[in-house]
């Protein structure tokens, strides 16, 4: 596709379970960024992927939360042993590198019940 | 440490008035910024950005304004209209780093017809 596509869109899950959010970002761009966004809240940064270097994972909130990329194609975030408190939206975006715009895809909507 | 803040959770405006958002940045290497609009249920989409070369950048209705020294931007959206209303946040990035995307906690705006 064009954009920037998430998947499940939306996902219930049992406290305690894992769950493993996808992104496959536009074709061609090397960065990739995952946020989350509480209830009520703002864009939380959790981790970026940019071509081959290192991961800036300065973001992510335990170590329960992880996030792989292969190359410059899709990337898997993975919280382990859910928490309510993981409950939001969980964005992730891709760009050009040094294009600074960044495209978004649409979401996936996690609820930890 | 939230290097970019929106210091107004929400704003509401008369439809044709000139609807003005703010943003301060702490992190004097930013040199990108960007300003995104997000509506319920999807992912945020770029509206506009400027580069700290410039002061000023118009797009339609909409103009960004860089105070470099202040490290302050700001959104000019003349006139508002009802589809206005929305999320909007702010963004920043070193281009010449790591790209990394910072991102504020965003400003609702309401534009009342």
């Amino acid at each position: 596709g064009a954009g920037v596509s998430q998947s499940p869109s939306n996902k219930v899950t049992e406290k305690g379970k894992d769950v493993e959010l996808r992104c496959d970002p536009i074709s061609g761009h090397t960065a990739l960024y995952w946020y989350r966004q509480r209830l009520g809240q703002g864009l939380e940064f959790l981790i970026y992927f940019q071509g081959n270097s290192a991961p800036d994972k300065s973001g992510l909130p335990s170590d329960r939360f992880s996030a792989e990329r292969t190359g410059e194609s899709v990337s898997t975030l993975t919280i382990q042993r859910t928490q309510q408190e993981d409950s939001a939206v969980y964005l992730c975006a891709s760009s050009l590198f040094r294009q600074g715009r960044a495209f978004f895809g649409q979401g996936t909507r996690l609820t930890v019940v | 440490d939230q290097q970019v803040k929106q210091n107004s959770p929400s704003l509401s405006v008369q439809e044709g008035r000139i609807s003005i958002l703010n943003c301060d940045y702490t992190n004097s290497m930013f040199d990108y910024f960007l300003w995104y609009k997000k509506y319920p249920a999807e992912g945020p989409t770029f509206l506009i950005s400027i580069s700290s070369i410039k002061d000023k950048n118009e797009d339609g209705r909409f103009t960004v304004f860089l105070n470099k020294s202040a490290k302050h931007l700001s959104l000019h959206i003349v006139p508002s209209q009802p589809g206005d209303s929305a999320v909007y946040f702010c963004a920043a990035s070193v281009s010449t780093g790591a790209n990394n995307l910072f991102f504020g906690t965003g400003t609702r705006l309401t534009v009342i017809p």
